[in-house]
């Protein structure tokens, strides 16, 4: 079966600092892969997702990039995280049936 | 623009007692529609999906209901549980590509107390 990994699980970070969090998937292969992030109380937002290798595409416009060195590794980044950036950061791959979500990454830009 | 709106916002309920969370969606074309149950501070989790053709599916005490003319789901729970609180996400998939789009409403938030 799949399975979806993110780390770490909590961040907390200083404004300006930069940022790395960390997606990987086992028991697919060449899977859709998804960042989305979730303000509290509110629906989750697409951030990113990749159809493959070095393919990353943008839903919002923002300080935060994405890449896929891997088939199975998908990492979200910042150089210079802003207060707005906290939030709850989700990872999922995705079949013809729906999206599969990793536990997430709570971050907190202080 | 392909919206999903859920109501209520959020709800409070007695254990034990039935509750039914509501879905109207504009997405098309329709592919479709899935109901997860997010506990707080965890990744969503499927509870149901239904397509096209489907009107009805459970998955144990939860029960999901889809008018495709109306653009309307509901989801049922039965015999409700300290457990079942949570954030409860409507999804609606615009195709069934692997680069189909998936518009996410905003949740209800379930409350269960003894």
């Amino acid at each position: 079966s799949q399975t979806i990994h993110q780390w770490p699980a909590t961040l907390v970070q200083p404004v300006g600092s930069p940022l790395s969090l960390e997606c990987t998937v086992e028991g697919t292969s060449n899977p859709n892969l998804y960042w989305y992030r979730q303000a509290a109380g509110r629906g989750l937002q697409l951030l990113f997702y990749s159809v493959g290798i070095g393919q990353i595409s943008s839903e919002v416009p923002q300080n935060l990039s994405a890449s896929r060195p891997q088939d199975r590794q998908f990492i979200l980044s910042s150089k210079k995280l802003l207060l707005s950036d906290s939030g709850f950061y989700l990872c999922a791959w995705r079949n013809r049936g729906g999206e599969f979500f990793g536990p997430g990454t709570r971050l907190t830009v202080l | 623009k392909n919206q999903v709106e859920q109501s209520p916002q959020s709800l409070i309920i007695l254990e034990g007692k039935n509750c039914t969370l509501q879905c109207n969606y504009t997405v098309s074309p329709f592919s479709n529609l899935r109901w997860y149950k997010q506990d707080t501070g965890r990744g969503p989790v499927s509870l149901t999906i239904m397509t096209f053709s489907e009107n009805t599916k459970s998955n144990g005490r939860y029960t999901a209901t889809l008018d495709a003319d109306t653009k309307q789901s509901s989801l049922h729970i039965t015999a409700s549980q300290l457990s079942d609180s949570a954030s409860y996400i409507c999804v609606v998939r615009a195709d069934n590509t692997n680069a189909g789009k998936s518009t996410f409403g905003d949740g209800t938030t379930l409350t269960v107390k003894p």
